[in-house]
C-alpha cells in the first residue's frame, strides 16, 4: 500500500532555531518526492522537489534531502522565522496514466514562537 | 500574479442545497484537480481531468460531480451538501509529464449549515 508518513506530528521551536522533519514512504513506482508549506486557510505551496537521483535539493533556508535506498527524506529549515509557522506536508507522486497522483502524508505543523 | 484561482474563497451553504465552487488557471496546464482537505487532514483526490477526460478516484461519493468547459476553467458541484461535507477544496493543475508539478489554488472553505 502507497503510504507516506511524517514525523513528528508537531513541532515548537523558538525563532532563530534549525529544525529537521523527517518523512518516510512506501510509495512505488517512485516519481518524484516534494515537501510543501501550507499556511493555515490557504492552498499547498511547493517548496522542493526532488527525482529519484538527487540527494539534495535547497530553497533559501529550506533544504531537503532524499534517499532512495530507505525511502526517507528530511526537509531541514535554518534560522527559523516566525513566517515559517505553517504545515510542512511530504509528498510522493506516482507517474500513471499521463499525471502525477500524489501520495500525501499527514504533513508536520510547525509553530515558531518569538 | 495569481495562477490558480478560486472562487469564491469562503462559500456558506445550507443543508441539501446545491453549491458551485469554481477554479480558473492561467498557466494553460492539460490536467486539474478537485481534493478535498478536511481540518487537520491531508488533501483527498476527489477527482481530475486530463485535457476533457473525467477520471474520477474510486471512493469519490456520488454527490460530488465537476464540469470543464475549456482549458482554463473547472467546476466542482455538490449535488445536495451534508454537515460532512464541509471542508477547504483546492483546486490543482500540472501538465502533463513525469516532472509535472502542481500547482494548487488558495482554496475555498465550504460550511454546511
Amino acid at each position: 500500500k502507497n503510504q507516506v508518513e511524517q514525523s513528528p506530528q508537531s513541532l515548537i521551536i523558538l525563532e532563530g532555531k534549525n529544525c529537521t522533519l523527517q518523512c518516510n514512504y512506501t510509495v512505488s513506482p517512485f516519481s518524484n518526492l516534494r515537501w510543501y508549506k501550507q499556511d493555515t486557510g490557504r492552498g499547498p505551496v511547493s517548496l522542493t522537489i526532488m527525482t529519484f537521483s538527487e540527494n539534495t535539493k535547497s530553497n533559501g533556508r529550506y533544504t531537503a534531502t532524499l534517499d532512495a535506498d530507505t525511502k526517507q527524506s528530511s526537509l531541514h529549515i535554518t534560522a527559523s522565522q516566525l513566517s515559517d509557522s505553517a504545515s510542512y506536508i511530504c509528498v510522493v507522486s506516482v507517474f500513471s496514466g499521463g499525471y502525477n497522483k500524489l501520495i500525501f502524508g499527514a504533513g508536520t505543523r510547525l509553530a515558531v514562537h518569538p | 500574479d495569481a495562477m490558480v484561482i478560486q472562487n469564491p474563497r469562503y462559500q456558506v451553504t445550507q443543508f441539501g442545497k446545491p453549491v458551485t465552487l469554481s477554479c480558473s488557471q492561467t498557466l494553460n496546464h492539460n490536467v486539474m484537480y478537485w481534493y478535498q482537505q478536511k481540518s487537520s487532514q491531508a488533501p483527498k483526490l476527489l477527482f481530475h481531468y486530463y485535457d476533457k477526460d473525467f477520471n474520477n478516484e474510486a471512493d469519490t461519493p456520488d454527490n460530488f460531480q465537476s464540469r470543464r468547459p475549456n482549458t482554463s476553467f473547472c467546476f466542482l458541484d455538490i449535488r445536495s451538501p451534508g454537515l460532512g461535507d464541509a471542508a477547504m477544496y483546492l483546486c490543482a493543475t500540472s501538465r502533463v509529464s513525469r516532472e509535472g508539478e502542481q500547482y494548487f489554488g488558495p482554496g475555498t472553505r465550504l460550511t454546511v449549515t
